[in-house]
């Protein structure tokens, strides 16, 4: 089985600055990697995702996730954060089956 | 299309009692997912089904916990004699392929 940690249960953040968000896994399976926004009130919605080939995955709306095979990681960055961006994330992983982590709530003050 | 959708959106219920949840997935999504989801949690996966077949089930699935699927469209989940430890979020998801789901606004579930 699969396990992931989300290093950060918050992170507040000033608009404009960077973000990282981060997410540790294990697992004894090569693994899909994903993280997913949930915005209040609202459910999961897949924000990236990586499968394979290229281990930088961008999304629509500027951020990207680099899969780091050898550190487990799959963290989750921005380089320049919303006050839009407010939000809690999970980073999940799927082997043997789909395992989320406890999530980051990412807060963006102005 | 509008997405998944849940119904109802918030459930209070006494301990003891039965309750029923109902899930409807995209249109064309053959898969469909059960999670739980606790305050200061990820989701937990519950139960998998392709099309009507249930093809997997999360050990968290008591024997109080039943889901369907019995046209291989919208799936129900019913829990038997609550209890305050089932008080939760409970999450459907839906897919056309296995490693893109799309989820429900969720069912928000009190035990009282």
């Amino acid at each position: 089985a699969q396990s992931v940690t989300q290093l950060d249960s918050q992170v507040p953040v000033f608009e404009e600055a960077p973000v990282e968000l981060r997410c540790n896994y294990s697992s004894s399976v090569s693994v899909y990697l994903f993280w997913y926004v949930q915005y209040p009130n609202q459910g999961l919605q897949l924000l990236l995702k990586y499968l394979s080939g290229s281990t930088l995955v961008e999304s629509i709306n500027g951020f990207e996730a680099e899969f780091n095979k050898s550190q487990t990681s799959f963290h989750l960055r921005k380089p320049s954060v919303h006050i839009s961006d407010t939000a809690e994330y999970f980073c999940a992983v799927k082997g043997d089956d789909m395992r989320f982590g406890a999530g980051t709530r990412l807060t963006v003050k102005p | 299309d509008t997405g998944v959708s849940q119904n109802p959106r918030h459930k209070i219920t006494k301990r003891g009692q039965n309750v029923t949840f109902r899930c409807d997935p995209i249109s064309e999504h053959n898969r469909l997912y059960w999670y739980r989801q606790t305050l200061g949690q990820g989701p937990e996966f519950l139960t998998y089904f392709q099309n009507e077949a249930q093809l997997e089930k999360s050990r968290l699935l008591s024997d109080r916990f039943s889901a369907e699927r019995p046209k291989g469209s919208f799936s129900t989940l019913e829990i038997q004699r609550t209890e305050q430890g089932d008080s939760a979020m409970y999450l459907c998801a839906s897919s056309l392929y296995p490693h893109e789901q799309y989820f429900g606004p969720g069912t928000r579930l009190t035990v009282t």
